[in-house]
C-alpha cells in the first residue's frame, strides 16, 4: 500500500463548483503539504501544516484553503474552481527535523 | 522568493548515452536534493546532498553539492529507456525550523530506445 494516498486520482469538473481533494498519510510523519504542477513551472506551493490544526500559506494560496483535523489526513479545497486551477496536485510529508519529502502520486484535476 | 534555474529543460537522447543536468541559484543553499518523476507518478527522491563539495551515486546516478554551494550538478551515466521522466532539483536555504524546498522547473529526460 501506498504511505502517501491521495483521493480521486482524477477529477473534471465546472466552473463554479466547491472540491476537495484528500491526503492520507501512514508514514507517521508530522508535516505535510500540497503541491501544485504545471508544465513548465515545476511545483509551487500552496499550503503546509507542520501539525494538527497548524496552517501555513504557501506561494499560491488564493483561491485554495485546506484543513488538518488529523496528524494522518490533510485535505486541500477549491471553495469555487476556476479554469486556470486545473493541474496535477501533489501531497507530501515530511518528518519534522528533515528535509526530504515524500509524495503522493497525485490528482489531476480539469476545470471546464 | 527564491529561485532555482534548473537546465536543460528537456533533453533527448540515445539509449547507453551519459546526462548531465544542473540548478544554479544566486542565493546559498544548505541541502540540495534530486528528484525522479515517471509519468503519472509523484516525485520520488534520488540523492541527498548536505555538503559543499559533496559527491553522492546512487548507482548509475551522480551527485554534487558546488562548492560555491549556489548549484548542483545530476550525471546518468549509461542511460536506460526507463531513466525517462523529469528531473527536479530542491533546494533548502535555512536552518532550524525552515524545512521548506524550493524546487527547479524541472529537466524532462526521453531516452530513445
Amino acid at each position: 500500500d501506498a504511505d502517501v494516498t491521495q483521493t480521486p486520482r482524477n477529477r473534471i469538473t465546472k466552473t463554479g463548483k466547491r472540491i476537495m481533494l484528500e491526503c492520507s498519510q501512514t508514514k507517521g510523519h508530522d508535516r505535510m503539504y500540497w503541491y501544485r504542477q504545471d508544465p513548465g513551472l515545476g511545483l509551487r506551493l500552496i499550503y503546509y501544516s507542520f501539525d494538527v490544526k497548524d496552517i501555513n500559506k504557501g506561494e499560491i494560496s488564493d483561491g485554495y484553503s485546506v484543513s488538518r483535523q488529523a496528524q494522518a489526513k490533510f485535505s486541500l479545497s477549491l471553495e469555487s474552481a476556476i479554469p486556470n486551477q486545473t493541474a496535477l496536485y501533489f501531497c507530501a510529508t515530511q518528518l519534522g527535523g528533515g528535509e526530504k519529502l515524500f509524495f503522493g502520486s497525485g490528482t489531476q484535476l480539469s476545470v471546464l | 522568493g527564491q529561485q532555482l534555474n534548473q537546465s536543460p529543460q528537456s533533453m533527448f537522447i540515445q539509449e547507453g548515452e551519459d546526462v548531465s543536468m544542473n540548478c544554479t541559484s544566486s542565493s546559498i543553499f544548505n541541502t540540495w536534493l534530486w528528484y525522479k518523476q515517471e509519468p503519472g507518478e509523484g516525485p520520488v527522491l534520488l540523492i541527498a546532498l548536505y555538503k559543499a563539495g559533496e559527491l553522492t551515486s546512487n548507482g548509475r546516478l551522480t551527485a554534487q553539492f558546488g562548492i560555491t554551494r549556489k548549484d548542483s550538478f545530476l550525471n546518468i551515466s549509461a542511460s536506460i529507456p526507463s531513466d525517462v521522466g523529469i528531473y527536479f532539483c530542491a533546494g533548502r536555504m535555512g536552518g532550524g525550523s525552515n524545512y521548506k524546498l524550493t524546487f527547479g522547473k524541472g529537466t524532462l529526460l526521453t531516452v530513445n530506445p
